[in-house]
């Protein structure tokens, strides 16, 4: 597609449960971003996927959170066992090329509300 | 450790008048920057990036390596220019930090 694609748009999930977060980046990009911004608050930095390489995951804030990158294209955040502290929009985002000066394209973000 | 801190979270001007939007940071090594917006109900995205030098909607924004600046500039803002910015800052390494952000509000 034309740009990075983001599903689902809203998601209300109970507490505990787990949810599952897609991001479908531009085609030929190599590096993806998950980052997390909530309310009033700037960019939280989660989890970074450069090609082949081992994912930078040294934003994940617990072991609750995990994110795969199959065939250096579509991506998956999972949170297990939600929290309510975990509301916020997650955004994903795709780069040309990571280690550059390239900047990011972003998608629309999926907005997560846990009750 | 990189961080990027942007002073203001809201600025408010007359449509017309200059507006500044701040940036400061901190990194050791050799720092890409970039200014990002978000309208209202639009997605976040690149607005300028300070290799290429340019000027995207009237604004400019200049590199400063001995204040750690990068500040946003217009000279004449417009009602349209009111959004959300955010400052972000790329290592070398590929990931970026970005700033709280300022909500920019353009008054009639």
């Amino acid at each position: 597609g034309a740009g990075v694609s983001q599903s689902p748009s809203n998601k209300v999930t109970e507490k505990g449960k787990d949810v599952e977060l897609r991001c479908d980046p531009i085609s030929g990009h190599t590096a993806l971003y998950w980052y997390r911004q909530s309310l009033g608050q700037g960019l939280e930095f989660l989890i970074y996927f450069q090609g082949n390489s081992a994912p930078d995951k040294s934003g994940l804030p617990s072991d609750r959170f995990s994110a795969e990158r199959t065939g250096g294209s579509v991506s998956t955040l999972t949170i297990q066992r939600t929290q309510q502290e975990d509301s916020a929009v997650y955004l994903c985002a795709s780069s040309l090329v990571g280690a550059s000066n390239y900047g990011y394209t972003f998608g629309s973000g999926t907005r997560l509300t846990v009750v | 450790a990189q961080r990027v801190t942007q002073p203001e979270k809201l600025l408010s001007v007359f449509k017309g008048a200059p507006v500044e939007l701040k940036c400061n940071y901190s990194y050791s090594g050799s720092p890409e920057l970039f200014w990002y917006v978000q309208y209202s109900r639009q997605r976040l995205q690149l607005l300028l990036r300070h290799i290429s030098r340019e000027s995207i909607k009237g604004f400019t924004a200049d590199l400063n390596k001995g204040e750690t600046s990068f500040h946003l500039k217009k000279p004449f803002a417009q009602e349209e220019d009111s959004a959300m910015y955010y400052c972000a800052l790329k290592t070398n390494a590929g990931k970026s930090t970005f700033g709280d952000g300022t909500t920019l509000t353009v008054k009639p």
